[in-house]
């Protein structure tokens, strides 16, 4: 069991910049979250995926944001013409059927210049 | 919309008491409550979980308590560490999971 990895794990980048976050799950886990966290805040839920189907998206999710699972596997985040308020942690989990719990990857910290 | 609400919002507690951390929701189709712990830089790590058809959970110096007619549930952690200062999160399950907004506990040598 090699965790929930996520890539890069900082990312600096100038308003107006696109950026993509690679989140790789646990290998048997077939459903996989993806959160956005500020400071002091909880994880607030963006989408989730089980398998290579994207079955739920959060209103936070404006039309600059897209993720995608090919083939059920990793996950990548996209942030289009990025803007200031999306300086967040951004936190990928997967969990299986059998399981109710999430396993959180460490994260990648945005921060929007 | 909070759907899962959470007090105190810090806590600081000596090196051997207890700290308590309580939390509220309002939704009845959650059927899994767990609570996180989050270092500075990590993600959140799962600690404790409970299903509302059990009042209690113990693991080690952690309980969960819950009680499911007033829609609370609340984190014990005994004999409490330096190694325990952390934010904790409460959380809810229905379709996803929904988080509280955090108790940074600060525990004093």
């Amino acid at each position: 069991d090699t965790g929930v990895s996520q890539d890069p794990r900082h990312k600096i980048t100038k308003r107006g910049q696109n950026v993509t976050f690679r989140c790789d799950p646990i290998s048997e886990h077939n459903r996989l979250y993806w959160y956005r966290q500020t400071l002091g805040q909880g994880p607030e839920f963006l989408t989730y995926f089980q398998n290579e189907a994207q079955l739920e998206k959060s209103r936070l999710l404006s039309d600059r944001f897209s993720a995608e699972r090919p083939k059920g596997s990793f996950s990548t985040l996209e942030i289009q013409r990025t803007e200031q308020g999306d300086s967040a942690m951004y936190l990928c989990a997967s969990s299986s059927r059998a399981l109710y719990g999430y396993t959180f990857g460490s994260g990648t910290r945005l921060t929007v210049v | 919309q909070q759907q899962v609400k959470q007090s105190p919002q810090s806590l600081i507690v000596q090196k051997g008491g207890i700290s308590i951390i309580n939390c509220a929701y309002e939704n009845t189709a959650f059927d899994y409550f767990p609570w996180y712990q989050q270092f500075p830089g990590k993600g959140p790590a799962l600690l404790i979980a409970i299903r509302p058809d059990v009042s209690e959970k113990k693991e080690g110096r952690f309980t969960i308590s819950f009680n499911k007619s007033a829609k609370q549930f609340s984190l014990h952690i005994m004999d409490s560490q330096p190694g325990d200062s952390a934010t904790y999160f409460c959380a809810a399950r229905g379709q996803k999971l929904v988080f509280g907004t955090g108790t940074r506990l600060l525990v004093s040598p």
